[in-house]
């Protein structure tokens, strides 16, 4: 079944204690993004990859980190996690060709707390 | 900076009404536009595409149009039914050339709700 996963789906940590949420998807997409969501602010993007080694930032990047060693995975790093990164997160992928290039393909998200 | 304004913000409704939400953006350079649905708890799932060139797309009940130079997208849902019921979405990507592709915003959403 073409999907995006992520994991863990649910996290409790505390202030400081470095993370990785991880997100992986089987559909041979050259494209990911991280996104949260959070109430009244709606989704906004944090980072994005074109292709293996090409990341670039979104709207709010701050306090975050990734990677894209390998096509299918793109894990979203939180070094130093703060309270204010507590948030739904979401990773998403799509092709970069053809009609549906660019259409998002969504994983279930994954719901952070930082204490 | 492109904003991306989704007017109403919530809409309630009796089954087998049709209805339009609405989907406006700032800047008219845009590759794309993507409308969404959020169920509770739940991750988005994609309902329609429509590329920058294109002036709308149907799938079923639902239709999307595109008019880039005003700014404006309309999701239009025809015979409503309760399992319509969710959040809709609509996201809007950049035309800066190179990796400005990349970038995606979303509008705060549409809440709907088909009473039966």
């Amino acid at each position: 079944e073409a999907q995006v996963t992520q994991n863990p789906r649910y996290l409790i940590t505390v202030t400081g204690k470095k993370l990785t949420v991880t997100c992986s998807q089987n559909m041979n997409h050259e494209y990911m993004s991280w996104y949260r969501q959070d109430p009244g602010l709606g989704l906004r993007q944090i980072y994005y990859s074109m292709n293996v080694e090409v990341t670039d930032k979104g709207d709010v990047p701050e306090g975050y980190k990734v990677s894209r060693k390998e096509k299918r995975n793109f894990p979203l790093i939180l070094e130093s996690p703060s309270p204010n990164q507590t948030s739904l997160y979401f990773c998403a992928s799509s092709p970069l060709a053809g009609g549906l290039s660019y259409e998002q393909y969504f994983g279930p998200g994954t719901r952070l707390t930082v204490t | 900076k492109q904003e991306v304004t989704q007017i109403p913000a919530a809409l309630s409704v009796p089954e087998g009404e049709n209805l339009v939400l609405n989907c406006s953006f700032t800047d008219s350079a845009i590759y794309n536009l993507q409308w969404f649905r959020q169920d509770p708890g739940k991750g988005l799932t994609s309902l329609l595409l429509i590329q920058s060139s294109q002036r709308e797309q149907t799938s079923g009940r639902l239709n999307a149009s595109l008019d880039k130079s005003s700014g404006r997208s309309t999701l239009y849902i025809a015979a409503s039914q309760p399992g319509d019921s969710a959040t809709y979405l609509c996201a809007v990507r950049v035309d800066a050339g190179g990796t400005s592709y990349g970038k995606l915003t979303f509008g705060q959403g549409t809440i709907l709700t088909v009473h039966p």
